[in-house]
């Protein structure tokens, strides 16, 4: 399984762009990258998922290099309601043998 | 459209007591999982039932079981509940091609005294 590592903590102000790197060094040929999102007392939710190139939608968009041993998940013009944590999965989109690590913390200030 | 349903949302155990973590999904989906959050962690896979009829152990099974006991529910089951067993759980479910987005739950906080 490959294994993730991701920043522990990040700050950003409200209307920044928010740039999270994560890094898969052991990536498998047919594995994806998927990123979710987890607020307090919630269960995680799906952001956007992509196999390589760039992968847009309405909440986030995702840049992953032609190695595909990186990716990085960009949060266009944050605002506070985006404070969450943030997870880089590698292999089964949900869950499927799929390990999440202990994701970023991010905190967007006023 | 409800989702993944898991009750209850809260429990208190004494050690050595049993329960059920009970899941349901209405969207159809063969593939359901079972998770355990720890403070300031992430998540770890329990068990998951990848179709009706199987169950496979994932990375912390023990001191678990599960039943999948249709397509829409996936049950789990502490048999003698331990204090290092105290964490908020996970039910959630996508369908049966690995790379699809999964849903979750709301979660079941566990505290077991």
């Amino acid at each position: 399984l490959a294994k993730t590592t991701q920043p522990i903590s990040m700050d950003s102000y409200e209307g920044q762009e928010v740039n999270i790197t994560c890094s898969h060094n052991n990536i498998a040929t047919n594995d994806y990258i998927t990123w979710y999102q987890q607020f307090p007392s919630q269960g995680p939710r799906f952001i956007i998922q992509g196999y390589k190139t760039k992968v847009t939608n309405e909440v986030a968009s995702l840049f992953i290099p032609a190695d595909r041993k990186s990716s990085t998940l960009s949060l266009p013009r944050v605002s506070l309601s985006d404070t969450a944590v943030y997870y880089c999965l590698v292999g089964g989109g949900g869950g499927f043998k799929t390990i999440f690590g202990a994701g970023t913390r991010l905190f967007v200030k006023a | 459209n409800a989702g993944v349903t898991q009750t209850p949302k809260f429990q208190v155990l004494k050690t050595g007591q049993s329960m059920t973590l009970q899941c349901a999904q209405d969207m159809n989906h063969n593939s359901m999982y079972w998770y355990r959050q720890d403070p300031g962690m992430g998540l770890r896979l329990i068990y998951y039932s990848a179709s009706e009829g199987t169950t496979d152990k994932g990375e912390v099974p023990n001191g678990y079981n599960v039943s999948r006991l249709n397509k829409r529910e996936f049950s789990l089951r502490l048999e003698s509940a331990a204090p290092s067993q105290t964490s908020v759980y996970f039910c959630a479910s996508n369908e049966d091609r690995v790379n699809t987005e999964a849903f979750f739950g709301q979660g079941t906080r566990l505290t077991v005294v």
